[in-house]
């Protein structure tokens, strides 16, 4: 069935450095929707960028993504990380044909001063 | 502004006991969701529903059912609660067209 991998459980970085999180997915369908989901503690999960174009960026809040169909990856970039980036980061694969999201084991980012 | 409500938000259940966590969305959407998280397994999808009346099973839907008895609500419900099933749970809601999901809160389950 359909998987996504975060590689990373954890990423502590100082603030100012760019940020580079780690998603790669495998699915038996052409047609791929990757999402990025990011949780602060006692707040909902959100949606922060999303992307079905191959080689295209999509970027919000200072993030940016890009599908790379040829590779299977959505890595998440910033390039210089804010002590408010500090979360949890969910890639997450929009499967079938009832929206049915496929997470990964989300990347904790914790920036430090 | 779309709004998935939980509750309770925490609670501590007997090993054995009935559980049943509510969810209610005030987004008009078809489609609503229960995920569990736990470390290092991220948000894991128990149940799900795209329709009143109807529930279909998710990827680890074992020791839970679910209900959806209008398109407003949706509940899980653990019959004999678990040590293992302590996690947060997680609701959502999706409009069909629209692939962005909306989360609730979170309820926090502990068995003990």
């Amino acid at each position: 069935g359909d998987s996504v991998t975060q590689t990373e459980g954890l990423v502590t970085l100082t603030e100012g450095l760019p940020v580079m999180l780690n998603c790669t997915y495998q699915t038996i369908y052409s047609n791929a929707f990757l999402f990025w989901y990011v949780h602060y503690l006692n707040e909902s999960p959100w949606l922060l960028l999303r992307s079905s174009t191959d080689n295209k960026r999509t970027e919000h809040q200072g993030f940016h993504a890009t599908l790379h169909k040829s590779s299977s990856s959505f890595h998440l970039q910033k390039s210089s990380a804010q002590l408010s980036d500090s979360a949890l980061y969910y890639c997450a694969y929009l499967s079938g044909s009832f929206n049915k999201l496929t997470f990964g084991a989300g990347t904790r980012l914790a920036v430090c001063p | 502004e779309a709004a998935v409500t939980q509750s309770p938000r925490s609670k501590v259940a007997v090993t054995g006991g009935k559980v049943t966590l509510s969810c209610h969305q005030t987004n008009n959407h078809d489609y609503m969701y229960w995920y569990r998280q736990d470390t290092g397994h991220g948000l894991r999808l128990i149940h799900y529903s795209y329709v009143a009346d109807s529930t279909e099973k998710g990827d680890i839907p074992d020791g839970y059912k679910a209900s959806r008895p209008s398109q407003e609500n949706f509940s899980l419900i653990l019959e004999l609660a678990s040590l293992s099933q302590t996690a947060v749970y997680f609701c959502a809601s999706s409009d069909r067209a629209n692939t962005e999901v909306f989360f609730g809160k979170g309820t926090r389950l502990t068995v003990v």
